[in-house]
């Protein structure tokens, strides 16, 4: 059971805008710590799409926008495209681990 | 252009120990803006951390993987190293190393080895 939870999927047409949620706890998010998404492709290792909750790495389309708010977060994808299938995980700092932690991942399927 | 690399262990027997190695290469180990860490994802599931480690030496485990787990850096070699002891078929899975800044992100990924714990 991950420490963050996210939806298992979510699916859109292309064009659309679809929202991933990412919903932490005190010791995590609500602690203050910073949000980051990455993307996974199949049979890749996984991307950093979204740093700091709303940041974004050179190269990341700005499609992909962040947000943060007390124990949550959303990853949002705008223009919704066929490349954007993939898995996408949210990942924080537990200060009661002393680690880092990732949601489940939430498999996006453009419809 | 920093990179990671694993090494490959390919198959190991239950019971024994898993030993895997991060190359760093493009960028010295021995930095106070990251540190370095291993995570793993076994077939069709989430992503895990193991642990993580300073180039000073000091790390921090998954406390469900404290007792088997240590993680090792030798800045001379610029490289650091996971060994999990007492392996079970619940260890297969494929294993990265990463680097992290120090607001935890993970801005760098090895490509990833599958290690699959079998007789």
């Amino acid at each position: 059971q991950s420490l963050l939870t996210q939806p298992p999927s979510v699916s859109g047409a292309p064009g659309q805008r679809v929202s991933i949620s990412c919903t932490g706890s005190s010791s995590n998010i609500g602690a203050g710590f910073d949000v980051h998404w990455y993307q996974q492709l199949p049979g890749a290792a996984p991307k950093l799409l979204v740093s700091g909750a709303t940041s974004r790495p050179s190269g990341v389309p700005d499609r992909f926008s962040g947000s943060k708010s007390g124990t949550s977060a959303s990853l949002a994808i705008t223009g919704l495209q066929a490349d954007d299938e993939a898995d996408y995980y949210c990942q924080s700092y537990d200060s009661s681990l002393s680690l880092s932690i990732f949601g489940g991942g939430t498999k996006v399927t453009v419809l | 252009q920093l990179q990671l690399q694993e090494s490959d262990p390919g198959l190991v027997k239950p019971s024994e120990t898993l030993s895997l190695t991060c190359t760093v290469s493009g960028g010295s180990i021995s930095t106070n803006d990251y540190y370095w860490g291993w995570i793993r994802q076994p077939p069709g599931k989430g992503l895990e951390s193991i642990g993580t480690i300073y180039y000073s030496g000091h790390a921090y485990y998954n406390p469900s993987l404290r007792s088997r787990v240590t993680i090792s850096v030798d800045t001379s070699k610029n490289f650091f190293s996971l060994r999990l002891s007492s392996v079970t078929a619940a260890d297969t899975a494929v294993y990265f190393c990463a680097r992290h800044g120090l607001n935890d992100q993970i801005d760098s990924w090895g490509q990833g080895t599958l290690v699959t714990v079998s007789s």
